[in-house]
């Protein structure tokens, strides 16, 4: 059963635009999420991540949002690079499980120049 | 630069074969985790190690066969693969930490072929 899904598989945007990439999650017990950057033939690199004590996290171009009561968690990339183009991970975990990572399907990011 | 490294990058091996998959990191955590990934599916958890010991075993076949020597190192053994056992080897560390906020940082992983 996937615990927490992208239900995009891929997203294209123009470069200068933003990105949003979305996810759910079903589990309540989630209270740390992640996004990783991957690139192929490379491992997923940490992005950003939210604890769920939170609504709101931003690193630059990067920001995630985090909304519980729908279960649902974005990242905006804002401005988008044609850099930016690759697969987003996005993952969750509970202090309940510790050291269990749960992690979304993925999104194909393109950005276009 | 990911402080998570594994070796070999490439291994092709042969379905009678014993091989293994190494993976270092000195970030002073002391959990490690194996992963297999396919192409355009997420990570999936194989093994995790807690403090040198075998935490979770995703029940992976025998034929992977997990090995942490120390708190940077972890091995993977491999032995009697099938071709569907081709993938990407992800090595990934974190503290051991019940608090919010852990995060699991990816080795650039290995890729590895079984003929």
């Amino acid at each position: 059963d996937q615990q927490v899904k992208q239900n995009s598989p891929s997203l294209s945007v123009q470069e200068g635009r933003i990105s949003i990439l979305n996810c759910d999650y079903t589990n309540s017990m989630f209270d740390y999420f992640l996004w990783y950057k991957k690139y192929p033939a490379e491992g997923p690199t940490f992005l950003i991540s939210i604890s769920s004590i939170k609504d709101k996290n931003e690193d630059g171009r990067f920001t995630v949002f985090l909304n519980k009561s729908a279960k649902h968690l974005s990242l905006h990339i804002v401005p988008s690079q044609p850099g930016d183009s690759a697969v987003y991970f996005c993952a969750a975990s509970s202090t309940l499980t510790g050291n269990q990572f749960y992690f979304g399907t993925g999104t194909s990011l393109t950005v276009i120049p | 630069d990911t402080e998570v490294t594994q070796t070999p990058k490439h291994l092709v091996m042969g379905m009678t074969n014993k091989k293994s998959l190494k993976c270092e990191q000195h970030m002073g955590h002391r959990a490690m985790y194996w992963y297999k990934q396919k192409a355009k599916k997420p990570p999936e958890l194989m093994f995790v190690y807690s403090y040198e010991k075998l935490s979770i075993n995703e029940s992976v076949p025998s034929r992977f066969s997990p090995e942490c020597p120390n708190s940077s190192l972890l091995n993977l053994h491999l032995h009697a693969l099938q071709p569907e056992d081709s993938a990407l080897y992800l090595c990934a560390s974190s503290q051991v930490s019940q608090a919010v906020g852990n995060t699991i940082y990816f080795g650039e992983g290995s890729w590895l072929t079984v003929v």
